[in-house]
């Protein structure tokens, strides 16, 4: 079946720019997080949702990133301002229960902030 | 608090040969672990898991993994190596706060192995 896509792949921006991040998770899967991958380093949790509600966003850095799933399917990872700090690649993952399943991560995009 | 880490940055094994990877973990409570393998420009694909239960644990490719609680390792292992095993391998622990279902990740092994 269709695994999670994550769109764009890869996204430049300038500098105090403003992207969004979209994310497909698998049909059917309640959770979904976002995590930053810098190079070099693993996946680095931003936020958590269960359903429509964001359960856990103590991974977010600062107020520049926010991120939405409305209906409880596609979410939208929005980031303010950009930096050059921020560029990374950015993953999303969902799975079908949060506790006790293994999360499926998308493909990532990969931003750059110039 | 949570954490795990990978004492190897980078591994290298000849094809056939028996592999390990290498994790060990920092966690109050129950461990909730995972490894995970990352190919060149693809996402990260589970490779297994384990919550409970059998402490040797059975994943995808002919890959396992030893939970042993004494020495808080979870070490992962494939009796002979394949070329196509070459890859990032993160071993990944569940947070341990409540509500907090988020993985933390280690710093990645690369796996080469020699033909």
């Amino acid at each position: 079946g269709a695994g999670v896509s994550q769109t764009p792949s890869n996204k430049v921006t300038e500098k105090g720019k403003y992207v969004e991040l979209r994310c497909d998770p698998i049909s059917g899967h309640t959770a979904l997080y976002w995590y930053r991958q810098s190079l070099g380093q693993g996946p680095e949790f931003l936020i958590y949702f269960q359903g429509t509600g964001a359960a856990d966003d103590s991974g977010l850095p600062n107020d520049r990133f926010f991120a939405v799933r409305p209906e409880g399917s596609v979410s939208t990872l929005k980031i303010q301002r950009t930096e050059r700090g921020d560029s990374a690649v950015y993953l999303c993952a969902s799975s079908k229960d949060p506790v006790n399943y293994e999360q499926y991560f998308g493909p990532g995009t990969r931003l750059t902030v110039t | 608090a949570q954490s795990v880490a990978q004492p190897e940055d980078q591994v290298n094994v000849a094809e056939g040969n028996p592999l390990t990877v290498k994790c060990t973990y920092s966690v109050s409570g129950n461990p909730y672990l995972f490894w995970y393998v990352q190919y060149p420009n693809r996402g990260l694909q589970f490779l297994l898991k384990y919550i409970t239960g059998d402490n040797l644990v059975k994943g995808s490719y002919g890959f396992e993994a030893e939970f042993n609680k004494s020495q808080t390792s979870f070490h992962l292992k494939k009796p002979s190596a394949l070329v196509s095993d070459s890859a990032l391998y993160f071993c990944a622990v569940r947070g341990v706060q409540t509500g907090a279902n988020n993985l933390f990740f280690g710093t990645g092994t690369r796996l080469t192995v020699i033909p």
